[in-house]
């Protein structure tokens, strides 16, 4: 079974700095990648996935990620972050393959992002 | 659209308790999916289903039922409720045909067993 990993569980932020979370995989082969957002109370919401074809991919407000097929990685990144980015950040992979089971989300734990004003 | 709506939003149960988690979705989306979440545990998957008449597990069942009768509602059955039942549960659907699809979260239940 694939796993997830992301490697920072609280991550404190003045505003305008760059972020970076880690995100890396188990499973070998070919998967599909998304990171969800969810803030403070609500529902999780895809910030961006990667399906195929070029490795760098954006989302919405201004995120991007770039997967590294190599690495098993799909790190997300920022390059100022705001107060409004405090939430959390989860990363999650499917297995592509077909079968029913094949849409099932594998998530990370998640990482807390605090940006102080 | 809604997407996917749950119900109730808060929940206070006692130990052995039975109760329905209630999920639907108005996207005509095939698959649906019961997660909990716990803090620093990421989300988990109880149960999923590919379309009307057929479940089955994710990965932590246990002490959960489902049913999907129809394609818009996907309900989560908790029988005789433990303090380890206690977490947030969020339904969650997507397309599922022809590829890989986003899934959609409702705004979850959050459920406290005492």
């Amino acid at each position: 079974a694939q796993s997830v990993s992301q490697h920072n569980h609280h991550v404190i932020l003045s505003e305008a700095a760059s972020l970076e979370l880690g995100c890396n995989y188990s499973y070998g082969g070919t998967v599909n990648l998304f990171w969800y957002v969810q803030y403070p109370g609500q529902h999780l919401q895809l910030l961006l996935k990667y399906f195929s074809g070029d490795p760098l991919v954006k989302g919405i407000k201004g995120f991007e990620a770039e997967f590294i097929k190599s690495k098993f990685s799909f790190n997300l990144r920022k390059p100022s972050v705001q107060w409004s980015d405090t939430a959390e950040y989860f990363c999650a992979v499917n297995v592509a393959y077909s079968g029913a089971g094949s849409y099932q989300l594998t998530f990370g734990k998640g990482t807390k992002l605090s940006v102080i004003p | 659209n809604a997407g996917v709506t749950q119900t109730p939003k808060f929940r206070i149960l006692k130990i052995g308790q039975s109760m329905t988690l209630q999920c639907t979705q108005d996207m005509n989306h095939n698959y649906m999916y019961w997660y909990r979440q716990d803090p620093g545990m990421g989300l988990k998957l109880i149960y999923y289903s590919v379309g009307a008449g057929i479940t089955d597990k994710g990965e932590v069942p246990n002490g959960y039922n489902v049913s999907r009768s129809t394609t818009e509602d996907f309900p989560l059955r908790l029988e005789l409720a433990a303090p380890s039942q206690t977490s947030v549960y969020f339904c969650a659907s997507s397309y599922g045909a022809g590829g890989p699809n986003e899934q959609y979260f409702g705004p979850g239940t959050r459920l406290t067993v005492t």
